[in-house]
């Protein structure tokens, strides 16, 4: 079965400071992997995507992510964290048509001034 | 642009209600996707529909059912409510189905479901 898991439920960085979010997916097949944050009182935006090609890709705000196939690994960084990134975040794997995107259970993310 | 809109924003029923909630796509996105958040987690998929067909279904009851309309806009039903089925009922629409799309969801804000 399909899963999603991000093992950090809080993390909090003080500003400035480099940030990493982790996630692993079990997936049988070649995954399409997503971050997406969601601010208080938002809905869930999309900072970056994996479908194929270079692992290293770049989003949003400053966020990079890294495919790693082996550790079945698409972590989440960024090297400068500001206040303003205080979120909750999420990754998720599309399956093949899109129709159905599981989704991790997130990590809140709190920035320290 | 209007992204997704959703309503109502918070509603608060009680056990063994029906709650219809509403959904409008971003304009010119054909498929619409329903997720639950319970408090604390992520997002559950519940259903997909494309071009007002039922493409994709989540592990819920069939106490909840939704349809799309011919504009594409979507309802979510719940019949029967339970305590459990207080969350955030998320909306996501998207432009289509295949790989060639961007596979982007778009989110609306939510609706905030208390079943009391």
């Amino acid at each position: 079965a399909q899963s999603v898991t991000q093992p950090d439920i809080h993390i909090t960085v003080s500003e400035g400071a480099s940030l990493e979010l982790r996630c692993n997916y079990s997936y049988g097949a070649t995954p399409y992997l997503f971050w997406y944050v969601q601010s208080p009182g938002q809905g869930l935006q999309l900072l970056l995507k994996y479908f194929s090609g270079d692992t290293l890709v770049q989003g949003i705000k400053g966020f990079e992510a890294e495919f790693k196939r082996s550790q079945s690994s698409f972590n989440l960084r960024k090297p400068s964290v500001h206040w303003s990134d205080a979120a909750e975040y999420f990754c998720a794997v599309a399956l093949g048509n899109f129709n159905k995107f599981y989704f991790g259970s997130g990590t809140k993310l709190n920035v320290k001034p | 642009d209007a992204g997704v809109t959703q309503s109502p924003t918070h509603l608060i029923k009680t056990r063994g209600q029906h709650v219809t909630l509403r959904c409008s796509p971003i304009s010119g996105h054909k498929s619409v996707s329903w997720y639950q958040q319970v408090l604390g987690q992520g997002p559950q998929f519940i259903f997909q529909y494309y071009e007002k067909e039922e493409r994709g279904r989540g592990n819920f009851p069939d106490r909840f059912s939704a349809r799309q309309f011919p504009n594409y806009s979507s309802e979510l039903n719940v019949n029967a409510l339970l305590l459990g089925d207080s969350a955030l009922y998320l909306c996501a629409s998207s432009s289509g189905l295949q790989r060639v799309t961007t596979g982007e969801l778009f989110f609306g804000e939510g609706s905030r479901l208390t079943v009391l």
